[in-house]
């Protein structure tokens, strides 16, 4: 079945330090990804987006995020943690006209 | 619109009573879909519409729910005789074209608490 995994539950990482998302893929055919950010209170917001070409895709907030086929992984990284980073992630991806499925989230803490 | 738009923002029901939930779509955008967040789980897609062909209702947890959009923009989520099971968010996103194709637009969803 097509599915997307996010293996961590809880993150937590210092102010500054670097971080590194998880996002696994389980599809037929390259689907298409995101990275959608989710604050407390907030609605989704997308990070960033996947379709083809280029495997390192740039997204806002200093954010990207590499696909990998090899490894069916398309993690998330930001080389400086803020403290107003502090959400829940979601990586979510779809393949032809299949409907958009979302793992069950990765929630980052930062401490000073 | 400038965004998706959802209401109620908050719905207190008893348990056995019906419920609708509204979404207005950014206008021009031909899907829309519903998810429900759960505390602690990811979002599980319910139903889409696309256009004027019929939703793909594949995520519908039971009988108890079903949705409309009427005229290709506005669309209500019905829950029927409401369990306490059904507590969780309601997210409604919109997007410019299908599935795959473009950016979902998420509405800041509706919390609804069965008691």
């Amino acid at each position: 079945a097509q599915s997307v995994t996010q293996p961590d539950i809880h993150i937590t990482v210092s102010e500054g330090a670097s971080l590194e998302l998880r996002c696994n893929y389980s599809y037929g055919a390259t689907p298409y990804l995101f990275w959608y950010v989710q604050s407390p209170g907030q609605g989704l917001q997308l990070l960033l987006k996947y379709f083809s070409g280029d495997t390192l895709v740039q997204g806002i907030k200093g954010f990207e995020a590499e696909f990998k086929r090899s490894q069916s992984s398309f993690n998330l990284r930001k080389p400086s943690v803020h403290w107003s980073d502090a959400a829940e992630y979601f990586c979510a991806g779809n393949s032809g006209n299949t409907p958009l499925v979302f793992g069950k989230g990765t929630r980052l803490s930062v401490i000073a | 619109g400038a965004g998706v738009s959802q209401s109620p923002s908050n719905k207190v029901t008893e348990k056995g009573k019906d419920v609708e939930l509204r979404c207005d779509p950014i206008s021009g955008h031909t899907a829309l879909y519903w998810y429900r967040q759960s505390l602690g789980q990811g979002l599980e897609f319910l139903i889409y519409f696309q256009g004027n062909s019929a939703p793909d209702k594949s995520g519908l947890p039971s009988d108890r729910f079903s949705a409309e959009r009427t005229g290709g923009s506005v669309s209500t989520l019905t829950i029927q005789r409401t369990q306490q099971e059904d507590s969780a968010v309601y997210l409604c996103a919109s997007s410019y074209k299908g599935h795959s194709i473009a950016e979902a637009f998420f509405g800041q969803g509706t919390r609804l608490t069965v008691v």
